[in-house]
């Protein structure tokens, strides 16, 4: 099944710590992006990718960082500078950036 | 700055019953528009994207228009039903390549 995969579903950060959240595609798509939402907000982009080795920041991307090492992986992680990291964060994926954007299940981060 | 208002932010119908949800911008300078469903606590789900050359898409029971001078989009649903209950989103691509996002319509489609 071709698809977009995150993962872990929910995801706990304590205080100060660093945490990493995996974005996979098998869609062979050359554009992937990182979204968070909040309850009652749209979505906002944090960072998106329009090719191996290349990342662009998005609108609020203070507090993170992503790699892109292989065209099917965006993993992103949210750092101890996030300082209100508690969202539903969605990674999506498209053929390219004019094209539409394939989402996947989303992972929920919460802190403890 | 691109801004996308979709209104009304919740929407509760009887089943079988025409709809129309509301999207508007205020770039008028997008490259597409596209609709999204989105299930509570799930990814977003592509719609229909509307080219900014394209009036309108149509699929199954679902129509959207574009009017680009007005700064406007709908998202017309035909009988609708129990499993249309969601939350639709609407969002623009303009010229940096980033999709702007309203905040959505919850949709509540009562048997």
């Amino acid at each position: 099944d071709g698809g977009i995969t995150q993962s872990p579903k929910y995801l706990f950060r304590k205080e100060g710590q660093n945490v990493t959240l995996s974005c996979e595609q098998n869609l062979n798509h050359d554009a992937m992006y990182w979204y968070r939402q909040d309850p009652g907000q749209g979505l906002r982009l944090i960072y998106y990718s329009q090719i191996v080795n290349d990342f662009q920041k998005g609108d609020i991307a203070e507090g993170y960082s992503v790699s892109r090492e292989k065209k099917e992986s965006f993993p992103l992680t949210v750092t101890s500078a996030q300082k209100n990291p508690t969202a539903f964060y969605l990674c999506a994926s498209s053929i390219s950036r004019a094209e539409t954007q394939y989402f996947g299940p989303g992972t929920r981060l919460l802190v403890l | 700055k691109q801004e996308v208002t979709q209104i009304p932010a919740a929407l509760s119908v009887p089943e079988g019953e025409n709809l129309v949800l509301n999207c508007s911008f205020t770039d008028s300078a997008i490259y597409n528009l596209q609709w999204f469903r989105q299930d509570p606590g799930k990814g977003l789900t592509s719609l229909l994207l509307i080219q900014s050359s394209q009036r309108e898409q149509t699929s199954g029971r679902l129509n959207a228009s574009l009017d680009k001078s007005s700064g406007r989009s709908t998202l017309y649903i035909a009988a609708s039903q129990p499993g249309d209950s969601a939350t639709y989103l609407c969002a623009t691509l303009g010229g940096q390549g980033n999709l702007i996002f309203g905040k959505g319509t919850k949709l509540s489609v009562k048997p």
